[in-house]
């Protein structure tokens, strides 16, 4: 159980353009859903706490207008970035938790590169 | 504020003993993740700590000692799949993961 899986697992777009990542919890309503971003050779940088029907809070230095978070409902949440440009292309990791804080399920990742 | 200090890599030979040390200072304690991540992958769970002393499961164990901010991870009888990078969380008063920078394990045949 507590399987999370994302989608795309790899997008490549254009500088300028929007590409929108799902987060899905499968097997469990997630609570909380966090975003994070991964640099090469470096560690998770958190980037956001979502928790369904209500804003996301970000971490400060990330611009909530360029990463849009929306968690609709216990099994979803999608993060949008927009105007991606190639500072943008990093790897993508959601994670959710249900009702213990304590366990954090991670998706697979998603690989944004922008030309 | 808030530090999480572990080696950035370290080299071993397949068949050994090796032990991944961490030290973090966190606004609060929830407990220590230890994580392992494959190159490209996301992050898999290995072991939670709170409470302090060793926690055995197969061939990693994990430690901690709460007074002195101090965890290790050992892994025992290394198989060359083993090479991957170990990463140390602190889960904070916020229950927010507090996240190290990894280390970097090589097994060498």
């Amino acid at each position: 159980g507590a399987v999370v899986s994302q989608h795309p697992s790899w997008v490549i777009c254009k500088s300028g353009t929007s590409v929108k990542i799902e987060c899905r919890s499968l097997d469990f309503q997630a609570t909380t859903m966090f975003w994070y971003r991964q640099f090469p050779k470096q560690s998770l940088m958190l980037m956001a706490t979502s928790n369904e029907g209500s804003k996301a809070t970000y971490e400060q230095g990330v611009e909530k207008d360029k990463f849009l978070i929306n968690h609709a409902s216990l099994t979803l949440s999608t993060l949008t970035v927009t105007s991606a440009h190639p500072e943008d292309s990093s790897f993508y990791i959601c994670s959710a938790t249900a009702q213990d804080p304590y366990e954090q399920y991670f998706g697979p990742g998603t690989r944004l590169t922008v030309t | 504020g808030q530090n999480i200090d572990q080696p950035t890599e370290m080299t071993a030979t397949e068949g050994a003993i090796v032990q991944i040390n961490c030290t973090y200072q966190t606004s609060g304690f929830n407990g220590l993740f230890w994580y392992q991540q494959h190159a490209g992958e996301a992050p898999t769970f290995l072991s939670y700590n709170v409470l302090d002393g060793l926690e055995e499961k197969g061939r990693f164990s994990s430690f901690l000692s709460r007074s002195k901010g101090y965890s290790y991870l050992l892994l025992k009888e290394l198989q060359m799949k083993d090479s991957a990078s170990y990463l140390c969380a602190s889960l904070d008063s916020n229950y927010q993961l507090i996240w190290g920078a990894g280390t970097k394990l090589i097994i060498k045949p």
